[in-house]
């Protein structure tokens, strides 16, 4: 059965600290995974990985997938109070199977 | 910046009406999706839509769901007989190519409509 599992499940940090949120999956015929933030209602767009070893940026965040190890990363530097959310990371599967598949996220809090 | 519009943001209905939830997907695109969330747990794919026909569906899809494209804009999702444990947030959600693969874009969600079944 595939899975997506997103570790921790939440963390407290607080402004300036620079967070690392994980993400395992095991998918048939893995195709691409994505991040995405969610805070109040719908999930925002972040990233989508498809190749390993290569570090997809924006900002204060950046995303690197290593598919040998099967597993993604997601930083966050300088974290900021408006960055407290809940981190999704799905993954897409084969071109015959459309849907994504999502972790249960990480629920991360910036205190001031 | 285009956005995916659902309608209501919430809707309450009592256990065993019917009831439909609609989405206006981005105008040029081409796949449509369906997903739930239930409080406090993980985001789940519902649907996936393309041509008019439903491409993909999960074990959650059974028949008491249905989608419909009625016309060039609307995407809707209607649940026949509610049950208590259809209470959930909803999520539509839209993409340029089934395969995303080609662009880096992610699928676009719209805000969800809140589904609370007494």
């Amino acid at each position: 059965e595939d899975k997506v599992v997103q570790s921790p499940l939440s963390l407290v940090v607080h402004e300036g600290d620079t967070v690392t949120l994980n993400c395992s999956y095991e998918v048939t015929n893995f195709r691409s995974l994505l991040w995405y933030k969610q805070e109040k209602k719908a999930p925002t767009f972040l990233f989508m990985l498809t190749s390993s070893g290569i570090e997809k940026k924006s900002g204060r965040l950046s995303s690197i997938l290593d598919k040998k190890e099967l597993f993604s990363i997601l930083n966050i530097t300088a974290t900021q109070t408006g960055d407290s959310a809940v981190y999704l990371c799905a993954v897409e599967a084969s071109y015959n199977n459309n849907d994504m598949r999502f972790g249960a996220g990480t629920r991360l809090t910036v205190k001031p | 910046e285009p956005e995916v519009t659902q309608t209501p943001s919430h809707q309450v209905t009592q256990m065993g009406q019917e009831v439909i939830l609609r989405c206006v997907p981005i105008s040029n695109h081409l796949y449509f999706y369906w997903y739930r969330q239930i409080l406090g747990q993980k985001v789940e794919f519902l649907v996936s839509f393309y041509n008019n026909e439903i491409s993909e569906k999960s074990e959650i899809f059974d028949d008491q769901f249905s989608v419909e494209r009625p016309d060039g804009s609307n995407f809707t999702l209607k649940i026949r007989s509610t049950k208590l444990e259809d209470s959930a947030m909803y999520f539509c959600a839209s993409s340029v190519t089934r395969g995303l693969w080609e662009t880096n874009y992610g699928y676009t969600f719209g805000s969800g409509t809140r589904l609370t079944v007494v």
